[in-house]
């Protein structure tokens, strides 16, 4: 089945640590995104990828890292700068090109993380 | 960008038909109007589109107004699965999806 796998689906860790969060895809996407939900909220854009080995800046970059190395895989990192982590993280990917009914951005299921 | 603007939460009974609202009075012409829902800790789910006629899938029914400001989706015959958060967005007909704007949506709770 293709989709995108997100793990793990909670993740702890204590104040001041890094913390990298998986997310991969076999839908053979160009594009990839990473989006933070806070409770109650809307989803907010991070950080995305168009292509591979080349990524942009979203609404709320500062205190992550990403990178693209490879298609399948866009894995963010939350730095010890980043002052409030303790989120749901979501990946997506997008497959682009004309507009139509497959056109929609498919979600991972998400990473809860922690910060303690 | 163009944004939606939607009614916090709603009710539904069970069986009964859920009539979202969305508002979008600031829509230009290429700009298609989404529908996506959020079921408790998951990832969005994409529902439904349209660009200007009245769409139906197997999921849901989405209503255009002829003005294209304002849109209602419209599941037939809500269940208690259907109790999740829906988001109405609109996005140019091209280009990658990094205009693709999540607002707070709207808490639509079936009822027993």
């Amino acid at each position: 089945d293709g989709g995108i796998t997100q793990s793990p689906k909670y993740l702890f860790r204590k104040e001041g640590q890094n913390v990298t969060l998986s997310c991969e895809q076999n839908l053979n996407h160009d594009a990839m995104y990473w989006y933070r939900q806070d409770p109650g909220q809307g989803l907010r854009l991070i950080y995305y990828s168009q292509i591979v080995n080349d990524f942009q800046k979203g609404d709320i970059a500062e205190g992550y890292s990403v990178s693209r190395e490879k298609k399948e895989s866009f894995p963010l990192t939350v730095t010890s700068a980043q002052k409030n982590p303790t989120a749901f993280y979501l990946c997506a990917s997008f497959s682009g090109g004309a507009l139509g009914s497959y056109n929609e951005q498919f979600f991972g299921p998400g990473t809860r993380l922690t910060v303690l | 960008d163009a944004k939606t603007t939607q009614p916090p939460s709603m009710d539904c009974a069970e069986g009964r038909a859920a009539n979202l609202p969305c508002n979008h009075s600031t829509i230009s012409g290429n700009e298609y109007v989404y529908w996506y829902r959020q079921i408790h800790s998951q990832g969005p789910q994409y529902i439904i589109h349209g660009l200007k006629n009245n769409e139906t899938n197997e999921m849901a029914s989405l209503i255009i107004t002829e003005d294209r400001k304002s849109s209602t989706l419209i599941l037939p015959h809500a269940t208690l699965r259907d109790t999740a958060v829906y988001y109405c967005i609109v996005r140019p007909s091209s280009g990658s999806a990094r205009q693709l704007t999540f607002g707070s949506g709207t808490q639509l709770t079936v009822l027993p």
